[in-house]
């Protein structure tokens, strides 16, 4: 299995705030990763796939990066909307998950 | 646009089996992948396997040897079933699709629904 590790569990942030979230690859995964945001009661959202291809409708404000075993989703300029849960998630062998990042209100 | 939509029994018995199907409305089942994932506040988010329109399947290891896919493309839905249930099968049940091309990206979702395994 290849484990997924989300750094920090949890992020306080503010509102314009630049927010930067790491996934690590217990073994490289090339670029197959991808980002969900997932609120409270829904479904998770795709915003990121391929590692840094922005899914379509989802706001220029998220951006991805990396390949191998580090990546980043960037949030620019954090909007109250994006008050969530974030998950990585690698395609490389199966599929697995990050155990996701909270980014809440400071 | 594309909807998914669980449906299913919420409550299984211990050893019984989990039966869910995901009804696809919007759009056809036909040239993409269709997935399980479940979700516990425990083990967080876990892909269970995905089925292909034509039949073909690919399950998490881990669940390999209780899981069943199958898909019914007359109807646009397709099922799951997980064998020989036990309370760490308590979880948040999601269909998805995969995102054209892809096996396991999920860019449309259903709105899950949760099933408890208990007596």
């Amino acid at each position: 299995d290849i484990q997924m590790t989300q750094s920090p569990s949890t992020l306080s942030a503010s509102v314009g705030d630049r927010v930067t979230i790491t996934c690590r690859a217990s073994q490289t995964i090339s670029i197959w990763l991808a980002w969900y945001q997932q609120k409270p009661g829904k479904a998770p959202k795709l915003l990121i796939y391929e590692a840094s291809s922005l899914e379509s409708g989802v706001p220029s404000r998220f951006s991805g990066s990396g390949s191998g075993t580090e990546f980043t989703l960037t949030i620019s300029s954090l909007q109250p909307d994006d008050f969530a849960t974030y998950y990585c998630q690698q395609s490389n062998s199966y599929s697995t998950f990050g155990q996701g990042t909270k980014v809440e209100i400071k | 646009q594309v909807q998914l939509q669980e449906s299913g029994p919420g409550l299984v018995k211990p050893s019984e089996t989990l039966t869910l199907t995901c009804t696809v409305s919007g759009g056809s089942i036909s040239s993409y992948y269709w997935s399980w994932i479940r979700q516990t506040p425990g083990k967080g988010l876990e892909w269970i396997g995905y089925i292909y329109y034509s039949g073909i399947t690919n399950y998490n290891p881990s669940l390999k040897s209780r899981v069943t896919i199958s898909i019914d493309t007359s109807k646009n839905q397709f099922s799951l079933k997980l064998i020989s249930v036990t309370a760490a099968d308590t979880a948040v049940y999601y269909c998805a699709r995969g995102r054209s091309g892809t096996f396991y990206i999920a860019d449309y979702w259903g709105q899950g629904s949760l099933v408890t395994v208990s007596s």
